[in-house]
Order: structure tokens, then C-alpha cells, then sequence
């Protein structure tokens, strides 16, 4: 079945790492996002990408970062200058004409 | 730039009761618009869309008309249920040569038997 598939679900990060987010789709879809979600809050976007090895800042794109090497992949990185990164982060993917497809989240929490 | 406005939440109905959710929005050219459904700890599922103006998205019971002339979309259904309790995304696309969507800040639906 074609789909996006964000992996960890949880994932869990100390104080001053790096943590990547996986986001993979089989959809053959040329664009793909990524926002993040606070309790009880909209979506705020990250970045997105409209074509492989292109990306564009979202809205709150300080302390991230990602690529995108292959159309399957947008993998997110969450680095220790990111103060605040704990939150539900949420990646779609989307062509022209069609829907965004979402994956199922993943909960990253600071400890 | 594009924006999105739909009612705050929360909102609490009892079971069978009429649902309505304003949605308005703000787009240079002619937007497709969605609402999308987020249950608790999940990702965003598409519940309905329309493409074009008088066109009306129907899904479970849900129904949403494309009102170019007010720029509306506000989600209807006649008689919820206990399941119907997640949250409600309104959202556009307007293509316009940039692949941004732009997303309302949800509202919080809770049914209560």
C-alpha cells in the first residue's frame, strides 16, 4: 500500500543532542513537509521541499535542519541549538492537484 | 499571503446533535480547500475537499461547500457521534507556483454521550 511513514513513533533526546526524524513515502510525491505540533496547538511549519535537493524555511525553521537526497525521503534533524524541541512533529507529503498525505507523528520528548 | 480562520474551540456537543464549524480564508487565486481530522496522538487524515467554487465535499456524514463569494468552507454534519471527537483542521492550497499549504489553528470537537 502506498503511504508516509514517519519513524521513531517516541523517540527521546538529552540535553545537547542531535536527534533525526525519518520520513519516507511511496507515494512518487514531488513535495514534502514538515511541521510540528504543540499540545493543544495548530501546525507550524518547518521547512518543505518541492523537489529533490531543494528545500525552503517555513515559519519556525531555527534549530533544524534537513535534506532531501532522494524524492522517497525528508528525513528532519533537531539540533541542541533548537531550545525548546520537545513536541509532536508531523511530515506530509503533497503533488499538484492532490491532497496532503500525512504520516503518523513522531513524539520527541527532552529528557 | 494566504490565511485561514476557523472558530475556537473547544466544542461540546451532545450525541446527535448539529455540528458547525466556521471556516474562512483569505487566497490570491482559486485555492483548493480541505478539512482535515487529527485523533488524539495520531497524524492528520483528509475528511473532505473541494476544488473549485460551488463544489461541496461530503465524507461520513460531513459536508463542506466551497463559497467563493463569502470565502467559506465551514464544515456540517447533521448528527454527531461519540467517534466524531478529535480535532478539525481547515486548510488551503492555492498552487500560485508554491507548494505551501496553509493550515487553521484547529478546533477541538468533544462529543459527549
Amino acid at each position: 500500500d502506498g503511504g508516509i511513514t514517519q519513524s521513531p513513533k517516541y523517540l527521546f533526546r538529552k540535553e545537547g543532542q542531535n536527534v533525526t526524524l525519518s520520513c519516507e513515502q511511496n507515494l512518487n510525491h514531488d513535495a514534502m513537509y514538515w511541521y510540528r505540533q504543540d499540545p493543544g496547538q495548530g501546525l507550524r511549519l518547518i521547512y518543505y521541499s518541492q523537489i529533490v535537493n531543494d528545500f525552503q524555511k517555513g515559519d519556525i525553521a531555527e534549530g533544524y535542519s534537513v535534506s532531501r537526497e532522494k524524492k522517497e525521503s525528508f528525513p528532519l534533524t533537531v539540533t541542541s541549538a533548537q531550545k525548546n524541541p520537545t513536541a509532536f512533529y508531523l511530515c506530509a507529503s503533497k503533488n499538484t492537484n492532490t491532497e496532503a498525505f500525512f504520516g503518523q507523528g513522531t513524539r520527541l520528548t527532552v529528557v | 499571503g494566504n490565511s485561514v480562520t476557523q472558530m475556537e474551540g473547544p466544542v461540546t456537543l451532545s450525541e446527535e446533535a448539529f455540528l458547525t464549524i466556521n471556516c474562512t480564508y483569505t487566497a490570491t487565486g482559486y485555492p483548493s480547500l480541505f478539512w482535515y481530522v487529527q485523533y488524539p496522538g495520531e497524524g492528520l487524515q483528509l475528511l473532505l475537499k473541494a476544488t473549485k467554487a460551488d463544489d461541496k465535499g461530503s465524507n461520513k456524514g460531513f459536508e463542506a461547500t466551497y463559497r467563493k463569494e463569502t470565502t467559506s468552507f465551514h464544515l456540517e454534519k447533521g448528527s454527531v457521534q461519540v467517534s466524531d471527537s478529535a480535532v478539525y483542521f481547515c486548510a488551503l492550497y492555492s498552487g500560485a507556483g508554491s507548494y505551501q499549504l496553509t493550515f487553521g489553528k484547529g478546533t477541538k470537537l468533544s462529543v459527549i454521550p
